[in-house]
């Protein structure tokens, strides 16, 4: 298997303008999970999805971060308007059976917002 | 509320000599992951420890769990430049996973 793929791998934008993250997860994985992560404030978990439904949404900061998941092979993250703030990596990681099984993670997307 | 907490933070070492870095966790849970993290690069998974008492090792790097006292400990031994990285533990919630802050530990020649 390929592993979780993330694109893009590296994103520089200006303030205000929309980003969009994608993800697609191991194939047969039911649980999606993306992260942020910052010197700052560490590994966050954003939000999570279980067969393509948003379970838990209360790691996003904001209402500029919104997440979808159209299916079982695709997830997206996007942030409108972006802040430099936003500046992180942002990884997706899947696994089965939600916290039962091992965690498998992305290369992640380095955003810089100037 | 399920909490995570590693130690130390930081970690300086020499070459050959063995360390542990502590995992405590605030309330139940039978599953904990150890992840290693080289600067720049994703979150790899090292270990799954599934029940009390549980040990696995890999090369120089053991980890066990103790259930009863929500603790855990990946030990360090005859430490090489290689293992310099950040290691996080995990425990599995309602099905999410609960990290630590993470150690980040520097291996000195």
């Amino acid at each position: 298997d390929a592993g979780v793929i993330q694109s893009p791998r590296h994103e520089v934008t200006e303030m205000g303008q929309e980003v969009t993250l994608r993800c697609k997860p191991i194939s047969g994985h039911d649980y999606l999970f993306w992260y942020r992560q910052t010197m700052m404030r560490g590994l966050e978990l954003l939000i999570y999805f279980n067969n393509n439904v948003p379970i838990d949404d209360s790691g996003m900061p904001e209402d500029r971060f919104s997440a979808k998941m159209p299916n079982a092979s695709f997830s997206t993250l996007k942030i409108q308007p972006s802040e430099p703030r936003d500046s992180a990596v942002y990884f997706c990681a899947s696994s089965l059976a939600g916290g039962r099984e091992t965690q498998y993670f992305g290369p992640g997307t380095r955003l810089l917002v100037l | 509320e399920l909490k995570v907490e590693q130690n130390p933070l930081f970690l300086s070492m020499q070459e050959g000599k063995n360390y542990t870095i502590y995992c405590n966790y605030s309330t139940t849970s039978d599953r904990l992951y150890w992840y290693r993290q080289d600067p720049g690069k994703s979150l790899e998974s090292l270990f799954v420890l599934l029940s009390n008492g549980a040990v696995k090792q890999e090369g120089r790097l053991m980890a066990s769990l103790d259930t009863k006292a929500r603790l855990s400990t990946l030990h360090i031994t005859a430490a090489v430049h290689d293992l310099s990285a950040t290691y996080f533990c995990a425990v599995s919630g309602t099905y999410k996973y609960i990290f630590g802050t993470g150690t980040r530990l520097k291996v000195l020649a």
